[in-house]
C-alpha cells in the first residue's frame, strides 16, 4: 500500500497570506488527524476527520479549518498567516479514529 | 504541568545497553501510543496500547493503567535507534495529547 501524502512538502509565505495544505491518506483509511509540530510547543492536535465529518478539534484559533473529501483526502487552510504559524505540519490517517496511526512527511510552512 | 511527561530528556547510551524511556501521565486514557521521530521529520508509530506489554523486534512497551504509566524499553541498542521517542495519549474528543519527546543517542 502506498503510504500517507502530504503535498507540498516545503512552503515559504508571508504574513497575512492563507496556505492550504493537502494530505492523502492510505487507501481504505477514513480517518485523518492533523498536527502541529513546533521546537517551542512540540506536536498539538488541530484536528480530526473521520468519512467527511470534523469530529474533534484541537485548541487553535479560527484561523486552522480544515475539511474532508469523499475519497479521504483531506485539506487543512490557515488563513491570516501570523509568523508563529511557521512549523512542521503533519497529517495522519487510521482506519478508526485514533487507531494505530500512519504519519505523512509533512510540510514544513516558513512564514516571513 | 504538563498532561503527559516523559522522562529522560535525553539519553546518550552506548551501543549494545539497555534503554528504559518513560512516560506518566495524568488524565484518564483509552490507549497511549509511542512514536519515533528521525532528523528530518518523519513520524513512525511504533505502539499503540491500552493495557499489558507489546512486543516488537528489539522494542518492548509495557503501560500501567492504575499508576498512568508506560514505558519503552530497546534491548541491544544500536546506533540506528538514535531518534526521537514521543510517548502520546489518546482521551477521546480531545485528540492525541504528546509528550515533549526523548532525545536518545546511541554511540558506537
Amino acid at each position: 500500500k502506498a503510504g500517507v501524502t502530504q503535498t507540498p512538502r516545503y512552503l515559504i509565505k508571508t504574513r497575512g497570506q492563507q496556505v492550504t495544505l493537502s494530505c492523502s491518506p492510505i487507501s481504505g483509511h477514513r480517518s485523518v488527524s492533523w498536527y502541529q509540530q513546533t521546537p517551542g510547543q512540540g506536536l498539538q492536535f488541530l484536528f480530526e476527520y473521520f468519512s467527511e465529518t470534523q469530529r474533534n478539534k484541537g485548541n487553535f484559533p479560527g484561523r486552522f479549518s480544515g475539511r474532508q473529501f469523499s475519497n479521504s483526502r483531506s485539506e487543512m487552510n490557515v488563513s491570516t498567516l501570523e509568523l508563529g504559524d511557521s512549523a512542521l505540519y503533519l497529517c495522519a490517517s487510521s482506519g478508526q479514529s485514533y487507531n494505530e496511526q500512519f504519519f505523512g512527511p509533512g510540510t514544513r510552512l516558513t512564514v516571513l | 504541568k504538563n498532561e503527559v511527561e516523559q522522562s529522560p530528556q535525553n539519553l546518550t547510551a552506548q551501543e549494545g545497553e539497555f534503554i528504559t524511556i518513560n512516560c506518566s501521565y495524568s488524565v484518564g486514557i483509552s490507549a497511549l501510543h509511542w512514536l519515533q521521530q528521525h532528523p528530518g521529520g518523519g513520524i513512525v508509530s511504533l505502539f499503540m496500547l491500552s493495557s499489558g506489554k507489546k512486543k516488537h523486534g528489539r522494542l518492548i512497551a509495557t503501560i500501567n493503567i492504575q499508576e498512568k504509566h508506560s514505558s519503552l524499553h530497546i534491548t541491544a541498542s544500536h546506533p540506528r535507534d538514535s531518534a526521537v521517542y514521543i510517548c502520546a495519549v489518546n482521551r477521546g474528543a480531545d485528540g492525541l495529547t504528546f509528550g515533549k519527546g526523548t532525545h536518545l543517542i546511541i554511540q558506537p
